[in-house]
């Protein structure tokens, strides 16, 4: 089978970073990708990882290793904005994705 | 503005009863996907399509069908077959063939069957 292990709920205050893990089994492997989901809201795309290493985009990084088949998002500065549910994704073949459970954060003031 | 829209947002129907959900895009995109979210299980792979005419299962696909007529559309029929047809119904598209490409959601049909 293919699976895709995330935390279920992280917790933070504003101004702090935050690190959302992923790891993966999958048949297939393409990319690792982050999206963001406010509650009842559409998934929105944060980032991509096609090879090994680290993306920035503002305050958001992604990290990937595919030796170790793990990845990683980073939320710097957080916001309470910030509050969502965040989903790593893997492209296993063709385009589709295979999505994990969610990390539900919590940002406090 | 270009975007993907899903018809309606709300939905509520009689357990035996076929229901179709709406799904439009003006993005050009070639591939369409539909995805089912339950609480605590993340978005899972209903079925998609790379070009018109053209689909394929996803992890999830019995009790639902679709259809791809034409690019901007992609319709999913939940049928009486499926068992727990109760869920937010999200509808996705991309550039086909591009690792990269990102899926653009739509703003989702929560169907409530009873």
């Amino acid at each position: 089978g293919q699976s895709l292990e995330q935390p279920s709920e992280v917790t933070a205050v504003e101004g702090a970073i935050v690190q959302i893990n992923c790891t993966y089994q999958t048949s297939g492997f393409y990319g690792l990708s982050w999206y963001q989901q406010h509650d009842g809201g559409a998934p929105t795309f944060l980032s991509y990882n096609g090879l090994d290493g680290l993306e920035e985009t503002g305050r958001f990084s992604s990290f990937l290793s595919r030796s170790d088949s793990y990845g990683y998002l980073l939320l710097q500065e957080l916001q309470m904005k910030d509050s969502a549910s965040y989903f790593c994704a893997v492209r296993v073949t063709g385009t589709a994705l295979i999505f994990g459970k969610g990390t539900t954060l919590s940002v406090s003031s | 503005d270009g975007g993907i829209t899903q018809s309606p947002k709300y939905l509520f129907r009689k357990e035996g009863q076929n229901v179709t959900l709406s799904c439009e895009q003006n993005l050009n995109h070639d591939a369409m996907y539909w995805y089912r979210q339950d609480p605590g299980q993340g978005l899972r792979l209903i079925y998609y399509s790379q070009i018109v005419n053209d689909f394929q299962k996803g992890d999830i696909a019995e009790g639902y069908s679709v259809s791809r007529e034409k690019k901007e559309s992609f319709p999913l029929t939940v049928t009486s077959a499926q068992k727990n047809p109760t869920a937010f119904y999200l509808c996705a598209s991309s550039i086909a063939g591009t690792g990269k490409s990102p899926l653009h959601f739509g703003n989702g049909t929560r169907l409530t069957v009873t």
